[in-house]
């Protein structure tokens, strides 16, 4: 069946440091991969939605990259501040359930000052 | 700014007990979700209604229904909580047109089960 891994739970850097997360998929259907953030006390919003047409997508500072080939994407940022303390989500949708959004199980990061 | 309005907050009970948590979305969406979320933080799907249509239903127990009475509206009950189902509950909204949308989350309804 469809399924995001999601290795690393938690990450901790200081300020400015560089941020990295992957993820893995696994599904029969054609692919659409996302990040979604959740900052404390609020549910998940998208971050940033990665098409397999562009394979890169950005937004606030963030840069998502996907491989095909090792059916692996990425989140990263240059350099990260104490405000992109939150709970990052990669997760997929694929047709034909594409109604089904498929979360990875979070990466909390905490960037200290 | 928030369009996913989810009540209660929190919500504590005991074991065998019925709970109700309800949803309403402004935003104009077709599909509404539930999904929940563990104390591991897991994101998982549970439900979701399109045109008060049930398409999505992955093999939640029994106790747990969704209710609509129109598209803006998806609530969940509980009959007789139990205490592995202490856990945030997270509504969501889609446009419900197309191919991978953008999913709009509520804050979530916190439930414990004593």
């Amino acid at each position: 069946g469809d399924s995001v891994i999601q290795m690393q739970g938690q990450v901790t850097l200081s300020e400015n440091d560089f941020l990295f997360i992957n993820c893995t998929y696994s599904t029969t259907g054609y692919p659409t991969l996302f990040w979604y953030v959740q900052y404390s006390g609020e549910g998940p919003q998208l971050l940033l939605q990665v098409t397999t047409a562009n394979n890169k997508g950005s937004s606030r500072g963030f840069e998502a990259t996907y491989d095909k080939g090792t059916t692996s994407f990425h989140l990263q940022k240059t350099s990260v501040q104490e405000i992109d303390s939150a709970v990052y989500y990669c997760a997929m949708s694929s047709m034909p359930n594409y109604n089904v959004l498929y979360f990875g199980s979070g990466t909390k990061l905490t960037v200290e000052p | 700014e928030t369009a996913v309005f989810q009540t209660p907050n929190y919500h504590v009970t005991q074991v065998g007990n019925e709970v109700s948590f309800n949803c309403k979305q402004t935003l104009g969406h077709d599909t509404m979700y539930w999904y929940k979320q563990d104390s591991k933080k897991l994101l998982k799907i549970m439900f979701s209604y399109n045109n008060k249509q049930l398409i999505v239903n992955e093999t939640v127990p029994r106790r747990f229904s969704p209710q609509s009475s129109d598209k803006a509206h998806l609530n969940l009950r509980i009959k007789s909580v139990e205490p592995e189902d202490s856990a945030v509950y997270l509504c969501a909204s889609s446009f419900g047109g197309g191919v991978a949308e953008t999913l709009y989350f509520g804050s979530g309804t916190r439930l414990t089960v004593l």
